[in-house]
């Protein structure tokens, strides 16, 4: 079962344009949501994260806009560059449970590409 | 700078064989995270630790053993390998109280035929 689901699989775009990922996920109890970055070869780097007390968060040219009512949530890469070009990771994590173990369940990704 | 290396980078290993990845961690951090990356997945919880001598089964622990033997090394031992774990193999590490980040290492890329 999947409980994080990410669209679309892949995505390219113009230098310059937004590249927008999408990320939907089941669990009610899931409260903080972070993106990771991976490049080839590369292990995952957190790239930006959200609370689900906020429904926007900006870091430089990356925006989360997070809709709880919805259950999901969506990464807009501003200004796209080649150097962008990654593939992003949308996870999870049940903060309020009680538990501590910092748990992160990952979607399947979204590879993008910024082609000039 | 958070530091999370992985040893080997990659490996070919043959059916049956015992197989054991290690991981090392300088950021003096209490959890450490085994995960695997599968086409189409994602990355996968396997086993988790938060203190030496000590290890939790995660999401998907069947067929894996992990070993805490120091807070700065964490193991994932494959007894009996199989085609099926032939994956790409991270591991993170996050310090108690600190609900943002996970570091990860490199990853391995493990081959099984």
């Amino acid at each position: 079962q999947q409980q994080v689901r990410q669209s679309p699989q892949s995505l390219t775009v113009w230098e310059g344009e937004t590249a927008i990922l999408n990320c939907s996920y089941e669990n009610s109890a899931f409260d903080y949501f972070p993106w990771y970055q991976q490049f080839p070869g590369e292990g995952p780097a957190l790239l930006i994260a959200i609370r689900s007390v906020s429904d926007k968060k900006e870091d430089g040219g990356f925006t989360i806009f997070f809709n709880k009512r919805e259950k999901n949530l969506s990464l807009h890469i501003k200004d796209s560059q080649p150097g962008d070009s990654a593939t992003y990771f949308c996870a999870a994590s049940a903060t309020n449970t009680g538990g501590l173990s910092g748990k992160l369940t990952f979607g399947e990704g979204t590879q993008v590409t910024v082609i000039s | 700078e958070a530091a999370v290396t992985q040893s080997p980078r990659s490996k070919v290993a043959v059916t049956g064989g015992k197989v054991t990845l290690s991981c090392h961690q300088t950021n003096n951090h209490d959890y450490m995270y085994w995960y695997r990356q599968d086409t189409g997945h994602g990355l996968r919880l396997i086993h988790y630790s938060y203190v030496a001598d000590s290890t939790e089964k995660g999401d998907i622990p069947d067929g894996y053993k992990a070993s805490r033997p120091s807070q700065e090394n964490f193991s994932l031992i494959l007894e009996l390998a199989s085609l099926s774990q032939t994956a790409v193999y991270f591991c993170a590490s996050r310090n108690l109280g600190d609900q943002d980040t996970q570091y990860f290492g490199p990853g391995t890329r493990l081959l099984v035929l």
